[in-house]
């Protein structure tokens, strides 16, 4: 079965350093989100991406953050300088249609020391 | 702002017996889904419910959806180990178009 896949699994960073998180969709699939959970707490939405623009993105997604989808395959997030409290599981999301559900890949956790 | 809200948020139940978890949401919306979430992996989608009366079961779970008064059910059925995670519901703020909001979760150990 399709999977949405993310690298890297775990990434440790030194705050104010730049972080790429990267995510490959399911191939077929049209809608793109990046969601994030600190943890032992909620699921968190950051940004849903459409036909190559963000749709929409949460008062979490501040000037620091930007998505990416270079290449046609690849669905990036980017923290320009990051913070303690950016620490969290970050997954990305992918579906092919508003009424079908999301399908999150196996996260990133963001280690921010 | 759509809230939503799960109970109970911790769950301790004996093998064999069933019990209900509840979803309440606080705006309109015409989608609602249902998550299992073990320990330190993905989020696994259970049930999508799009309209009112909306019921779905898989094995020992059934979900269900009441647009009118806003709440979804997750009933567990003769619970077994294996069903012991932390479960999601979340619902689409039809405002908003894309963008889930999820609820705090319950966390289900079968015992």
């Amino acid at each position: 079965e399709p999977e949405v896949t993310q690298t890297p699994s775990h990434q440790v960073t030194q705050m104010g350093q730049e972080v790429i998180l990267r995510c490959v969709p399911i191939s077929n699939h049209l809608y793109f989100y990046w969601y994030r959970q600190i943890l032992g707490q909620k699921v968190e939405f950051l940004v849903s991406f459409y036909n190559n623009e963000i749709s929409e993105k949460s008062e979490i997604f501040d000037d620091q953050f930007s998505v990416e989808r270079p290449d046609g395959s690849n669905f990036t997030l980017k923290i320009r300088s990051t913070k303690l409290e950016d620490s969290a599981m970050y997954f990305c999301a992918s579906t092919g249609g508003r009424y079908s559900p999301l399908h999150f890949g196996n996260g990133t956790r963001l280690t921010v020391t | 702002e759509l809230k939503v809200e799960q109970n109970p948020l911790f769950l301790s139940m004996q093998e064999g017996k069933n019990y209900t978890i509840y979803c309440n949401y606080s705006t309109t919306s015409d989608r609602l889904y249902w998550y299992r979430q073990d320990p330190g992996k993905s989020l696994e989608s259970l049930f999508v419910l799009l309209s009112n009366g909306a019921v779905k079961q898989e094995g020992r779970l059934m979900a269900s959806l009441d647009t009118k008064a806003r709440l979804s059910t997750l009933h567990i059925t003769a619970a077994v180990h294996d069903l012991s995670a932390t479960y999601f519901c979340a619902v689409d703020d039809s405002n908003s178009g894309y963008a889930l909001n999820f609820g705090k979760g319950t966390s289900l150990l079968v015992t």
